[in-house]
């Protein structure tokens, strides 16, 4: 069952860097996924997709601070100097034959 | 510029039905898969339905197979949800998105419209 895990929530420092994880379950290790921001009270907003290899495409308009990687099954979005406005919630998406879509549970991101 | 605006949603009584649309613009609608997705108060997101550019494949979540029916309309550059037999964990905001060029994950949203089941 293709599954995604993210931790539920991650603080960091304004100014400083955070790195959220998205892991893909087992057997599924090579998925490509997406990320996704939701500011609070707002609609999701694309950020990139991001394949197994760790290439990754932006959306139009989206910071150089916002940056992914991926390892094994494991993939990332780093954050580099936070801003208050990087404070969201953080979903990743994936997809597949016969199941379509599927979102991780997300990672609320405080920035302190 | 893309845009997406849903509209429909409101409260609705359990076993009721409602049909949410979704007017888009700012790029060629019948080129582009697009999607439901719905958040529960204060819960994630949850992929609801999604329908391919010329409306000939329908996709749903197992959750509302059956009770829901997405279309298009390509003529008006809208989309559709019709739900029926609604329950109280369909309540939740629904955001309509446009997919991308592989159609397999989404590359805009809109806000969203909340649907209220109660009775």
């Amino acid at each position: 069952q293709l599954v995604l895990t993210q931790s539920p929530s991650v603080s960091a420092s304004l100014g400083a860097s955070v790195k959220l994880t998205c892991t893909l379950s087992s057997g599924h290790s090579n998925y490509d996924i997406a990320w996704h921001q939701q500011q609070p009270e707002k609609g999701p907003r694309f950020l990139m997709k991001l394949n197994s290899d760790g290439s990754h495409h932006k959306g139009d308009g989206i910071p150089d601070r916002f940056s992914g990687s991926s390892s094994g099954a494991e993939r990332y979005l780093t954050i580099s100097s936070l801003q208050s406005e990087d404070e969201a919630d953080y979903y990743c998406q994936t997809w597949g034959t016969g199941i379509h879509v599927v979102f991780g549970g997300g990672t609320k991101l405080t920035v302190l | 510029e893309v845009q997406l605006l849903e509209s429909g949603g409101g409260m609705v009584q359990p076993g009721g039905s409602l049909r949410l649309s979704c007017a888009a613009s700012g790029f060629t609608f019948s080129s582009y898969a697009m999607s439901w997705v719905r958040q529960a108060p204060g819960k994630g997101l949850e992929w609801v339905s999604s329908i391919s550019g010329s409306g000939g494949g329908t996709y749903y979540a197992d959750s509302v197979k059956g009770r829901f029916t997405i279309s298009r309309d390509t003529s008006k550059n809208t989309m559709y949800l019709q739900m029926s037999s609604l329950r109280g964990d369909d309540t939740a905001v629904y955001f309509c998105a446009k997919d991308s060029n592989s159609g397999s994950y989404s590359d805009c949203w809109g806000q969203g419209t909340l649907v209220t089941v109660s009775s």
